[in-house]
């Protein structure tokens, strides 16, 4: 069954310091990879996504993905985080049947 | 929250109605989804539509009900069959089924009691 985990309820880092939330999938063929975030109250905003290609996806806010084939992995980095980069952040992944799947949530904290 | 419109933000019903839920978008896209969020839970698959006049059901369609007449609105009916329907409910519309990245509306919560 296809699946996606995000092991991390809540990461702390310090503002400066660079930030990774962790997503682990499972997916039959090739996966399509997705991270979103989540504001109080809100909908939530594209970040990036792995279609084909590098390894290494960058997209908004200075964020930035790494696809690991291997361990079937595709975490969320930021070199130097922000205050304002706390939010609820979500990994997803598209099924063969075209339906997303989405994991559980990890609610990043920057500490000032 | 892009070209996604929901309405309206806060809705208030009493136990055994029915609630309809609006979601309208203006980015051309053919397909669109309902989630339903809870906490601790992420985001779950209520119904899809990849066209107009065509939709099906998510993981946890039981107690929902959906049109897709016209290809900017996608509204979900909560029934009285829904047996917990208190949740803050995200509407989004993609450019079509496939690689494309989800546009979300600002999101519905709704309380019955």
């Amino acid at each position: 069954a296809q699946s996606v985990a995000q092991p991390e309820d809540q990461v702390n880092v310090a503002e400066g310091n660079p930030l990774t939330v962790k997503c682990t999938y499972s997916v039959s063929g090739n996966p399509y990879l997705f991270w979103y975030v989540q504001y109080p109250n809100r909908g939530l905003q594209f970040l990036l996504k792995y279609i084909t290609g590098d390894n290494l996806v960058k997209g908004s806010y200075g964020f930035e993905a790494e696809f690991n084939k291997s361990q079937t992995s595709f975490h969320l980095k930021k070199p130097s985080a922000l205050v304002s980069d706390s939010a609820l952040y979500f990994c997803a992944v598209r099924d063969v049947t075209y339906k997303y799947i989405f994991g559980t949530g990890t609610r990043l904290k920057v500490l000032a | 929250d892009g070209g996604i419109t929901q309405s309206p933000k806060y809705l208030f019903r009493k136990e055994g109605q029915n609630v309809t839920l609006s979601c309208e978008q203006n980015l051309n896209h053919d397909a669109m989804y309902w989630y339903r969020q809870d906490p601790g839970q992420g985001l779950r698959l209520i119904y899809y539509s990849q066209i107009v006049n065509d939709f099906q059901k998510g993981d946890i369609a039981e107690g929902y009900s959906v049109s897709r007449e016209k290809k900017e609105s996608f509204p979900l009916t909560v029934t009285s069959a829904q047996k917990n329907p208190t949740a803050f409910y995200l509407c989004a519309s993609s450019v079509g089924a496939g690689s494309y990245e989800q546009y979300f509306g600002p999101g519905t919560r709704l309380t019955v009691t």
